[in-house]
């Protein structure tokens, strides 16, 4: 079962515009982590945003969490052709090491 | 570039063929993970193992048996698998703390595709 449920699944954006992509999630977390994907390929850790925390920052990637909500939020400011790719947040379910992904968020930047 | 090694990035098996998946990595992790992947999904947790122990098996087939030899490596063997087995197949590791205190550090997979 998914941790995570992504909103939007598909986003198509112009070069530097910004990419915002939404997370909820179901049950109680202790941190939220996002990944990227290129097609086919590994994932990459981007961020990790901690229950006690509410906004975090690391480049152009600014992430929030609101735990009330049970959802956390991916910005991706002025975007790259670069950035194409899919965005999963993760979150663990139940399991010291049970790393569940949500649906993900397949980004296309154009040129 | 990963540090996580898979082998081989591709496979393409019969179901009644017998092969393996191998993952190796060597920055001291003790937690290591096998994902299954289908296109346009997300990974979906099959095996973790902590500590060269397996500590979680998500109700996984007998079909895929996990071993880890030791800390650094980690095979997925494969026998009498289904054409709806055919997927990507990843591997992580994570420091001590797993999950709950660090990242996820991915290999790029291993293609299988089952005729």
């Amino acid at each position: 079962s998914q941790q995570g449920e992504e909103d939007p699944q598909a986003l198509s954006i112009q070069e530097g515009e910004n990419a915002t992509m939404n997370c909820s999630y179901k049950t109680s977390i202790n941190n939220l982590q996002w990944y990227r994907q290129n097609s086919g390929r590994g994932l990459v850790h981007l961020i990790l945003i901690r229950s006690n925390e509410r906004e975090k920052h690391s480049g152009r990637l600014r992430v929030t969490l609101d735990t009330s909500k049970k959802s956390s939020s991916l910005l991706i400011t002025a975007s790259r052709a670069a950035d194409t790719a899919s965005y999963f947040c993760a979150g663990l379910s139940g399991g010291y090491n049970k790393l569940i992904f949500g649906a993900g968020t397949r980004l296309a930047v154009h040129p | 570039d990963t540090e996580v090694t898979q082998t081989p990035k591709h496979l393409v098996m019969g179901m009644t063929n017998k092969k393996s998946l191998k993952c190796e990595q060597h920055m001291g992790h003790r937690a290591m993970y096998w994902y299954k992947q289908k296109a346009k999904k997300p990974p979906e947790l099959m095996f973790v193992y902590s500590y060269e122990k397996l500590s979680i098996n998500e109700s996984v087939p007998s079909r895929f048996s996990p071993e880890c030899p030791n800390s650094s490596l980690l095979n997925l063997h494969l026998h009498a698998l289904q054409p709806e087995d055919s997927a990507l197949y990843l591997c992580a590791s994570s420091q001590e703390g797993g999950a709950i205190t660090g990242e996820l550090f991915f290999g790029e997979g291993s293609r299988l595709t089952v005729l």
